[in-house]
């Protein structure tokens, strides 16, 4: 049973860049979320997908997009890279619904904008 | 403020030593409640869920205080496995699964 995947691993970028992070989420599971995680802090929320759509967001800028699959796969998209963009990004899945609501995490994928 | 607060540490202690944790979250809201555990250059990894009555799980203790928003995460006989960054997590009634994490807790066992 594979956990939840995220690709590529590692990313380095240019300011002003656009880049495509992706999700396959734990089988099973049809909500995906995504997290931003700074050097030595905890991961904060950017937002999360159910049926395809955008739920709940953070306090992140437009800049920050994302989409689900009909397969509950995901992409998280950022604009214009910042360097204050870098950092690593995890992406989280969850059964909506279940009464085990565990959110599992995937490896990340660590960007860095130079 | 931060919705989670915890000591950044870092924490140093001796193999077998008992150490403990503190976290305060300040939504009144929040409904559940965790302690994950993540190593170094890692993803998250669920330790476990945090409970009014208090659980235990082996070495492991986690211990809430709803009146006093308090969440405390109890390690006795500490192992150099135990070596990672520990985070406080809670989620909000009408939140889903979004998770809101403290900025973790660093934990160095020494020999």
């Amino acid at each position: 049973d594979a956990g939840v995947t995220q690709s590529p691993t590692h990313l380095i970028k240019t300011r002003g860049q656009q880049v495509t992070l992706r999700c396959s989420p734990k089988s099973g599971h049809d909500t995906v979320s995504w997290y931003q995680q700074a050097l030595g802090q905890g991961p904060q929320f950017i937002f999360q997908y159910y049926e395809e759509e955008e739920r709940q967001r953070g306090n992140f800028p437009d800049r920050f997009s994302g989409h689900q699959f009909p397969n509950y796969s995901s992409e998280l998209n950022v604009n214009a890279l910042l360097l204050g963009d870098s950092a690593l990004y995890l992406c989280a899945s969850s059964l909506t619904g279940a009464a085990d609501t565990e959110a599992f995490f995937g490896q990340g994928t660590r960007l860095t904008v130079v | 403020r931060k919705e989670v607060e915890q000591d950044p540490g870092p924490f140093n202690v001796p193999e077998g030593a008992t150490v403990a944790f503190n976290c305060t979250y300040s939504n009144s809201a929040s409904q559940s409640f965790f302690w994950y555990r993540q190593d170094c250059r890692k993803e998250p990894k669920l330790l476990m869920s945090v409970y009014s009555s208090g659980n235990e799980d082996g070495r492991f203790t986690a211990q809430l205080n709803r009146a006093s928003q308090y969440i405390s995460l109890l390690i006795r006989d500490s192992k150099l496995s135990d070596s990672a960054t520990y985070l406080c997590v809670v989620t909000r009634n009408n939140a889903g699964n979004m998770l809101t994490f403290g900025g973790g807790t660093r934990l160095m066992v020494k020999p």
